[in-house]
């Protein structure tokens, strides 16, 4: 199984700031790599898929790279809609997530 | 617009089935696209793949869980279900039920339903 790690746990952030949230498998993964928002009470959303490309209806802020074993995602400058956890999920050798970064409000 | 929603009982006895309905509309579960799939979470915790099935009925099950599964799919109505037997506490989550791709990861998703194991 491939184990996906996220960090930090938790980050503090100023609206308006820039976020970056990083996740490392344990073994590559090429670039099937996702990144989901999740808020409290509602399922997760989509935001990148194939490391890099936004889903539909993502906003430009929203931006992903990397490839085979380190990801980042950023957001350029935080919204207060923005605040929620974020999830890596590799689905190149069957399917696994991360454990989650929580974007909390500094 | 595909919408997801599942359907089942939000309490379950120990070493009894738990037994959850995926009804997807906005697009056909036939389309031979896709893939779907069932995600828990337990409260406060990440998530966890469970299983999968294509309209084919060829499936994909995570070979870490503890609990027997079983997931087939109704393309008459348009459903796919899980069955997840011999549950314990641990099987206590919220279930989603969310349509994937090997292009587009997991795309659509259920708005969850909460699965409680208790006596």
């Amino acid at each position: 199984e491939i184990v996906m790690t996220q960090s930090p746990a938790t980050l503090s952030v100023s609206p308006g700031e820039r976020a970056t949230l990083s996740c490392r498998a344990s073994q590559s993964v090429s670039s099937n790599l996702a990144w989901y928002q999740q808020k409290p009470g509602q399922a997760p959303r989509l935001l990148i898929y194939g490391a890099s490309t936004r889903a539909t209806g993502i906003p430009a802020r929203f931006s992903g790279s990397g490839s085979g074993t380190e990801f980042t995602l950023t957001i350029s400058s935080l919204q207060s809609e923005d605040f929620a956890v974020y999830y890596c999920h590799q689905y190149n050798n069957w399917w696994t997530f991360g454990q989650g970064t929580k974007v909390e409000i500094k | 617009q595909v919408q997801l929603q599942e359907s089942g009982p939000g309490l379950v006895k120990p070493s009894q089935t738990l037994s959850l309905t995926c009804t997807v509309s906005g697009g056909s579960i036939s389309s031979g696209l896709y893939y779907w799939n069932w995600i828990r979470q337990p409260a406060g915790k990440g998530l966890e793949w469970i299983g999968r099935i294509y309209t084919s009925g060829s499936t994909n099950y995570n070979p870490s869980l503890k609990s027997p599964v079983t997931i087939s799919v109704d393309p008459s109505k348009n459903q796919f279900s899980l069955k997840l037997t011999s549950v314990s506490a641990a099987d206590t989550a919220v279930y989603f039920c969310a349509r994937g791709s090997s292009d587009f990861a997991f795309d659509y998703w259920g708005q969850g339903t909460l699965v409680t194991v208790s006596s």
